[in-house]
């Protein structure tokens, strides 16, 4: 199916520093969703926007609902080594869902 | 809330046999599942979309005679990977919504290995 497209595909970074990533669509989408993904795990839901424009935090993690509705975006703060992971976006334009191809995340102690 | 299963974790087969993956939401219902799967270092792809008490939609490429799909229940579905060669080796992830639908949860996985 679709996928869309998440940037940077791979992050290294030292401990104490805040990441960011994104996800665009080519259409608008309702819903937007930020996964992790721990090796060997299945994807775990960090956060779940539903509006234009929202902001919404889950502890040092905040994402926003991009206001066009074909972006999304997932800030980390202070990270820290259990950070380390895929990161997943996923969408909704109508009942089917879209994954983002995923950022690798590596934090350096 | 919202714990999805799978089972078995891991399983390892020889070549030619059958394998069963169960997927079950342990505390909610699931009208709809879907099946991915993962290669390494890449993302999720969509296998089928299982819809209780209906057929399996399965995606393109996708060959439903090899990869059985039963949503017998509410709360499970089942993946039949049908004389399984080196090839379908991966990592098998089953996911189900709410009936809102607005968002997947995922199992933790299965890891098949063929011999």
């Amino acid at each position: 199916g679709q996928q869309l497209n998440q940037s940077p595909q791979s992050m290294f970074i030292q401990e104490g520093e805040d990441v960011s990533m994104n996800c665009t669509s080519s259409s608008i989408f309702n819903t937007w969703l930020w996964y992790k993904q721990d090796p060997g795990e299945g994807p775990v839901l960090l956060i779940a926007l539903y509006k234009a424009g929202e902001l919404t935090s889950n502890g040092r993690l905040t994402a926003q609902f991009g206001i066009t509705r074909k972006d999304s975006f997932l800030n980390i703060s202070a990270s820290i080594p259990s950070d380390v992971g895929i990161y997943f976006c996923a969408g909704r334009p109508g009942n089917q869902f879209y994954f983002g191809t995923g950022t690798s995340l590596t934090v350096i102690p | 809330g919202a714990v999805v299963s799978q089972h078995p974790s891991w399983v390892i087969c020889k070549s030619g046999t059958s394998v069963k993956i169960e997927c079950r939401s342990l505390d909610f219902q699931a009208t709809t599942m879907f099946w991915y799967r993962q290669f390494p270092k890449q993302s999720l792809m969509l296998m089928a979309t299982s819809n209780e008490g209906s057929k399996a939609t399965y995606e393109q490429g996708v060959e439903k005679d090899k990869f059985l799909i039963n949503h017998a229940s509410l709360t499970l579905s089942t993946l039949t990977v049908t004389s399984a060669h080196p090839e379908d080796s991966s990592f098998y992830i089953c996911s189900a919504t709410l009936r809102t639908g607005n968002e997947q949860f995922f199992g933790p996985g299965t890891r098949l290995t063929v011999l």
